[in-house]
């Protein structure tokens, strides 16, 4: 079975600060992992997405995520918040048998000017 | 059209109704997925069509839910006797086929209340 846990629901950054959001996930498989966004009344956006290839990958908009398989962690980060971050972000896990996505329960960013 | 698209974008019914929740994924992508997300939650997996058929239900909550995707592109969502438990946000994605690899495209999904 696989999972995903965010730590933290609700994370607040200063604009220009670092962002950190974390996720760890379960997998008795080798993982595919993703991180989407989501904007207030729209759809989900992919961010980026880890297919076992580079550990540190990058993603739209200055966000990057690293894959640390002894951690089972696969955090976001951004070095400098923008105002437009504000946003919910998802992390999710799936697998090459499975295809579709199992979610952690999101984490709201917050930016403060 | 351009992207992943959902009617109604509202709906409001009574408790005990049947309801149907539409999707038009992005031409040509051969792989469909429901989830379902809480006020709150991440949105959870309910089925997977790949071309007409659907390749994993195991996400359908009860046999009052149910889909079909008849000519491979729309999908509809269906639930019988509607429940104030199912009042969530209906989301439908695509994508090009059903490798993992292939980013998942999201409409912006039906919300759902049960009165």
């Amino acid at each position: 079975a696989q999972s995903v846990t965010q730590l933290g629901s609700h994370v607040s950054v200063s604009e220009g600060a670092l962002v950190l959001l974390r996720c760890n996930y379960s997998s008795s498989v080798p993982p595919y992992l993703f991180w989407y966004v989501q904007y207030p009344n729209q759809g989900l956006q992919l961010l980026l997405k880890y297919t076992s290839a580079a550990t540190l990958v990058k993603g739209i908009n200055g966000f990057e995520a690293e894959f640390k398989k002894s951690e089972t962690s696969f955090h976001l980060t951004k070095p400098s918040a923008h105002m437009s971050d504000a946003a919910e972000y998802f992390c999710a896990v799936s697998s090459v048998m499975a295809g579709k996505l199992i979610f952690g329960q999101g984490t709201t960013l917050q930016v403060k000017p | 059209g351009a992207g992943v698209s959902q009617t109604p974008s509202n709906k409001v019914t009574e408790k005990g109704k049947y309801v149907e929740l539409r999707c038009d994924p992005i031409s040509g992508h051969t792989a469909l997925y429901w989830y379902r997300q809480s006020l709150g939650q991440g949105p959870e997996f309910l089925i997977y069509f790949q071309g007409t058929g659907a390749a994993d239900d195991s996400g359908l909550p009860n046999d009052r839910f149910f889909a079909v995707r008849p000519e491979g592109s729309v999908s509809t969502l269906k639930i019988q006797r509607t429940e104030r438990g199912d009042s969530a946000v209906y989301l439908c994605a695509s994508s090009l086929s059903g490798a993992v690899y292939n980013e998942q495209f999201f409409g912006p999904g039906t919300r759902l209340t049960v009165l």
